[in-house]
């Protein structure tokens, strides 16, 4: 089992530039979500999905998008970069009535 | 505001010796409290849940403990592979599973 997995690993950008952020998770879960950390900050919630065909914004969602492309697959979109968009990059799922969150390894982007 | 504090930001230790990691909250409607391991370059894994003040949960050289306004993680005896930052996040009430993460707490133990 491969669990959650995140493509790219690394990527640089230019501001201005777009990019897609891949996730797929392979444990048949419902629920997914897209997560930034920044140095000396916790992780916080950019979107989630409850369920297929449903995304809902977190708590720092400007500057992003996202499509539930099906049960298995997340994406996160940034249409216009921005140096403050320079982060790491979590996706994570979980199965409904159990509340445990497992993470992909993350997207390190830096945007100049 | 809900919020989650973790203390210390950074600690060292050398290998044997014990020591605890605290993670304090401010919540409304808390419904569980988790700590997770982060290895550099790699995304959080999984360590426990707690529900409800009281509780314990042990894995090997861990112990993560509860109260009504913060957890405790202790760790006994600690060996080099134990070095990895430590992550506290609360689940909050809500139309779906909210976390709310500290910013963590770098643990070095040192041969």
């Amino acid at each position: 089992n491969a669990g959650v997995t995140q493509t790219p690993k690394f990527q640089v950008l230019k501001t201005g530039q777009s990019m897609t952020l891949q996730c797929a998770q392979d444990m048949n879960h419902n629920s997914m979500y897209w997560y930034r950390q920044d140095p000396g900050m916790g992780l916080r919630l950019i979107y989630y999905s409850a369920s297929e065909g449903t995304t809902d914004k977190g708590e720092v969602p400007n500057g992003y998008n996202v499509s539930r492309l099906n049960k298995r697959e997340f994406s996160l979109r940034l249409e216009s970069a921005a140096p403050s968009q320079t982060s790491v990059y979590f996706c994570a799922s979980s199965e409904p009535g159990w509340d445990i969150q497992y993470f992909g390894a993350g997207t390190r982007l830096s945007v100049l | 505001e809900d919020q989650v504090t973790q203390s210390p930001e950074a600690l060292r230790l050398q290998e044997g010796e014990s020591s605890s990691l605290n993670c304090s909250y401010t919540v409304s409607g808390l419904r569980g409290l988790f700590w997770y391991r982060q290895d550099p370059g790699k995304g959080p894994e999984f360590l426990f849940t707690l529900y409800s003040a009281g509780e314990e949960k042990e894995k090997e050289r861990l112990k993560a403990t509860l109260t009504k306004k913060e957890s405790f993680l202790h760790i006994t005896a600690p060996k080099p592979e134990d070095s990895a930052t430590y992550l506290c996040a609360v689940q909050v009430g809500g139309g779906y599973n909210k976390l709310i993460f500290g910013a963590g707490t770098r643990l070095a133990v040192h041969p």
